[in-house]
């Protein structure tokens, strides 16, 4: 079974922080996906990476930075805690060839 | 128009009705279609996934999609307290290359025992 696992479940961090959000994938994967989720916007994509050092921009990258240096590790940056940040982030990841993601348990981040 | 459109809900059922849950999409080009069940306050699950019409069954689960009608279904049977969850669809216009899912909004069902 492919298995994503996110570094926390719940976080806690003040405005102005730098915050990492790390996932780690064991399946070898070559594309993986950073989503906020919040009530009533769905999934958004915030950056992916489809190989190392390789990142390209979601449909929400403002405020955020990646980092994919190894194959099975993609970390989500907020330079910057802001309120507005709050939110759940889920990590995916899919092989190169297939579309179907699979998801992280996801981190509950909390701004305040 | 959005591209995905799914009723948020929410849908409450009896224990061991057939439920029916739908997505309609705008782009034609997608080809590749996915349900995920999602937990409260956990990540989504992958359920059913199909490529171009038809349907596919799995257990108590059966996904149907009409690409001519740009509508995609999943029905359970024999609904279980244990189905309460949150339903999304997802779809992409193609796999390998094309990274990107479009997903609905999610529909939250709850079976009632």
């Amino acid at each position: 079974d492919v298995k994503v696992t996110q570094s926390s479940r719940y976080l806690v961090k003040r405005t102005g922080e730098k915050v990492f959000l790390e996932c780690v994938q064991d399946m070898d994967h070559e594309n993986m996906f950073w989503y906020r989720q919040d009530p009533g916007l769905g999934l958004r994509l915030i950056y992916f990476s489809y190989d190392v050092k390789m990142k390209e921009k979601g449909d929400i990258p403002e405020g955020y930075s990646v980092s994919r240096e190894k194959k099975e590790r993609f970390s989500l940056i907020l330079e910057s805690a802001s309120t507005n940040q709050t939110s759940m982030y889920l990590c995916a990841s899919v092989e190169g060839t297939r579309s179907e993601q699979f998801f992280g348990p996801g981190t509950r981040l909390t701004v305040l | 128009q959005k591209e995905v459109e799914q009723d948020p809900g929410p849908l409450s059922v009896p224990e061991g009705a057939i439920v029916s849950l739908n997505c309609t999409y705008s782009n034609s080009a997608f080809q590749y279609f996915m349900w995920y069940r999602q937990y409260s306050r956990k990540g989504p699950e992958l359920l059913m996934y199909t490529y171009s019409s038809g349907n596919k069954e799995d257990g108590r689960f059966t996904a149907q999609v009409d690409k001519s009608s740009k509508y995609i279904s999943l029905f359970i049977r024999d609904s279980q307290p244990s189905d309460s969850a949150t339903y999304l669809c997802a779809m992409s216009a193609s796999g390998g290359s094309n990274y990107k899912l479009t997903f609905g909004k999610g529909t939250l069902l709850t079976v009632n025992p």
